[in-house]
């Protein structure tokens, strides 16, 4: 059973403060790593689709990290904002099977 | 583009009771995920499809759990009897990939309570 792991599993932020997020993955036979963000009554959205060690990405003030070797990829917001308020899942796939999701970090920025 | 159609939106039922729900994926994705979310819990795959083929269903409790994509496209997943562990977000999501490298686009997703 592969075993995805995300921490903390709750945060709550000021506005304005910068904050990051951990995935843990396993590191053997690895394909691809996803963000989504998922706001409350609305769909899980995608932020990135991670497939190489060391690869950065970057969507305004949001961006992600990736060590495949290791078996860790961070999330981090800058500044965060009210409207970044949800739950953030990772998902670790090893190729032509499912992705499998971790339990999500509830991310909860205050005014 | 429109995304994926799930109904209903909200279901309440009683144990024991049987239960579907529909999914409309993204015009011409080819996979097809159903999910299964329980409070505190991140998403557990049920079931995937690649067309109208299963290509994962490991952790579908089959027996009382069924799901089918007819014709490749439109997919129903059936819940009977129900159980009170069943009550759950069941979140329906295609992707045009199979290899997991396309990012999955997801419904709203459907709310089931048992009672």
């Amino acid at each position: 059973i592969l075993n995805v792991e995300q921490s903390p599993q709750s945060l709550h932020v000021q506005e304005g403060d910068s904050t990051n997020f951990t995935c843990s993955f396993p590191s053997s036979n690895f394909y691809a790593l996803h963000w989504y963000r998922w706001e409350t009554a609305k769909s899980p959205e995608a932020l990135f689709v991670m497939t190489l060690n060391g690869d950065e990405k970057k969507k305004g003030r949001i961006s992600a990290t990736l060590n495949t070797k290791e078996g860790y990829s961070y999330l981090y917001i800058k500044g965060s904002q009210p409207e970044d308020s949800a739950t953030y899942l990772c998902a670790f796939s090893r190729g032509f099977q499912k992705l499998v999701f971790g339990t999500g970090t509830r991310l909860l920025v205050s005014p | 583009e429109a995304g994926v159609a799930q109904s209903p939106r909200y279901k309440i039922i009683e144990k024991r009771q049987s239960v579907a729900f529909w999914c409309n994926p993204i015009s011409g994705h080819a996979t097809l995920y159903w999910y299964q979310q329980i409070l505190g819990q991140g998403p557990k795959l049920l079931i995937q499809f690649q067309n109208n083929g299963v290509v994962d269903d490991s952790q579908l409790p089959k027996d009382r759990f069924s799901a089918e994509r007819l014709k490749g496209v439109d997919s129903t997943l059936k819940i009977q009897p129900a159980k009170l562990e069943d009550s759950a977000v069941y979140l329906c999501a295609s992707s045009s990939a199979i290899q997991g490298r396309a990012e999955a686009f997801f419904g709203q997703g459907t709310r089931l309570t048992v009672v």
